[in-house]
């Protein structure tokens, strides 16, 4: 069961910040974020893991609520370089990733 | 460098023909993935393997078939394509649940 993202799109202007939630319904072993650029493959950006640890970008920050299966994707102070589409993705300790329908996000100088 | 490739990158078919999408890797990881992606759905699991000889059918897995006969490749075969195949198609691969997938450029599947 894929995961629910909000929003679906965001516009920032440089410097602002946005958060886009991933919520399940599902108990969940890790949660993953992957930013695309269009026309190309996602990228990986963070991980995720039950019981609090965190493993990817050090300019890119989140938080994961076992109790609620949610976690948030926190841009701060946006570049022009964060706009793509982000997708979360959910893992229930086989390996297997259910992907968001993903948050556009366009940042404008 | 270790990487991930597709090929074909672009492919145009007709309804009824047989296609296979080709997927290598050079990590060395176990777990392959294959995924399509479509406007407004993100990306969806079509099938999945754990090592060589194990295959797993995904969330939209009618229509296509994999094997797995050695670490490297996991080719993804559409048996008679169909118009509703028409998308792009993701291979990814992975160490294990806590390690990132790394993801092939695709392939964009048009059938005619």
């Amino acid at each position: 069961q894929q995961p629910v993202q909000s929003p679906q799109a965001v516009i920032l202007r440089e410097g602002e910040d946005a958060v886009i939630n991933c919520s399940s319904s599902k108990a969940l072993y890790s949660v993953h974020w992957y930013r695309q650029k269009h026309g190309e493959a996602p990228v990986f950006l963070m991980i995720l893991l039950k019981g609090g640890e965190q493993k990817g970008h050090e300019k890119i920050s989140a938080s994961f609520n076992e109790k609620k299966q949610q976690s948030s994707l926190y841009l701060t102070a946006s570049q022009l370089s964060y706009s793509g589409t982000y997708f979360c993705g959910t893992e229930r300790g086989d390996y297997k990733l259910s992907f968001g329908a993903g948050t556009t996000v366009t940042v404008r100088a | 460098d270790a990487e991930i490739t597709q090929s074909p990158r672009h492919k145009i078919t007709e309804t009824g023909r047989q296609v296979t999408l080709a997927c290598h890797q050079t990590w060395n990881h176990n777990n392959m993935f294959w995924y399509r992606q479509d406007l407004g759905h993100g990306l969806r699991l079509i099938h999945y393997s754990y090592g060589v000889q194990d295959t797993n059918k995904g969330e939209v897995s009618d229509g296509y078939s994999v094997s797995r006969s050695n670490t490297e490749d996991l080719p993804l075969t559409l048996e008679s394509a169909a118009s509703s195949q028409t998308s792009v198609y993701f291979c990814a691969s992975s160490w294990d649940s806590v390690n990132e997938q790394f993801f092939g450029p695709g392939t964009r599947l048009t059938v005619l």
